[in-house]
């Protein structure tokens, strides 16, 4: 069975960092393309970054871009988002989603996800 | 970036009616049309990709239907399972965009 749990979320002041984890089990981790997707409280959906099962191809929201870094770590099955200059408009609950094969963005599996609160 | 307008916002029906959910793409994506059910505070699931294909263990009342610019999603029975707000996303071009959502409602 595909799981994905994530980890790491909590309550941050505005400029912070967080770094978000994603511990994948259940599937080849490493033949997948990984992404965190968000969802702000009472809001839609939002994908924020992707990246490819060799991390070679690394892509970013522009919302997001210059300040997330995602990255993965196949020999332990995990995937990160570290997270910096936090801003309010970045709280949101953070979903893990595992790419259905051969995509990069179609999202077969999503974790639970883990709840960022950006306020002073 | 490709904005996705779905149509309603909001739905009521009753059990066993049919429910059709529109979504329309600002730019020809083909059929990178992906449509998602989010039941209140649980994560999304995926149950209809490429415009028409229904995910594995998806109920087959689930359908969907379009292609270029506009995209129909239709629950041939409602359920009160169904019960849930439906999101659109097309993934031709990034950034991935998703509409706004569809909340139904049983009546």
């Amino acid at each position: 069975e595909v799981q994905l749990v994530e980890s790491g979320g909590g309550l941050v002041k505005p400029g912070g960092s967080l770094r978000l984890s994603c511990a994948a089990s259940g599937f080849t981790f490493s033949s997948y393309s990984m992404n965190w997707v968000r969802q702000a409280p009472g809001k839609g959906l939002e994908w924020v970054s992707s990246i490819s099962s060799s991390s070679s191809y690394i892509y970013y929201a522009d919302s997001v871009k210059g300040r997330f870094t995602i990255s993965r770590d196949n020999a332990k099955n995990s995937l990160y988002l570290q997270m910096n200059s936090l801003r309010a408009e970045d709280t949101a609950v953070y979903y893990c989603a595992r790419a259905k094969s051969g995509s990069y963005v179609l999202f077969d599996y999503w974790g639970q996800g883990t709840l960022v609160t950006v306020s002073s | 970036d490709i904005q996705m307008t779905q149509s309603p916002s909001s739905l009521s029906a009753s059990v066993g009616d049919r429910v059709t959910i529109t979504c329309q793409a600002s730019q020809d994506i083909s059929n990178y049309l992906n449509w998602y059910q989010q039941k209140p505070g649980k994560a999304p699931k995926l149950l209809i990709y490429d415009a028409s294909n229904l995910e594995t263990g998806v109920p087959s009342r689930f359908s969907g239907s379009g292609s270029g610019t506009d995209f129909t999603f239709t629950i041939s029975s409602l359920q009160p399972e169904d019960i849930a707000t439906y999101y659109c996303q097309q993934y031709d071009n990034l950034p991935s965009t998703f509409g706004q959502g569809t909340k139904l409602e049983i009546k």
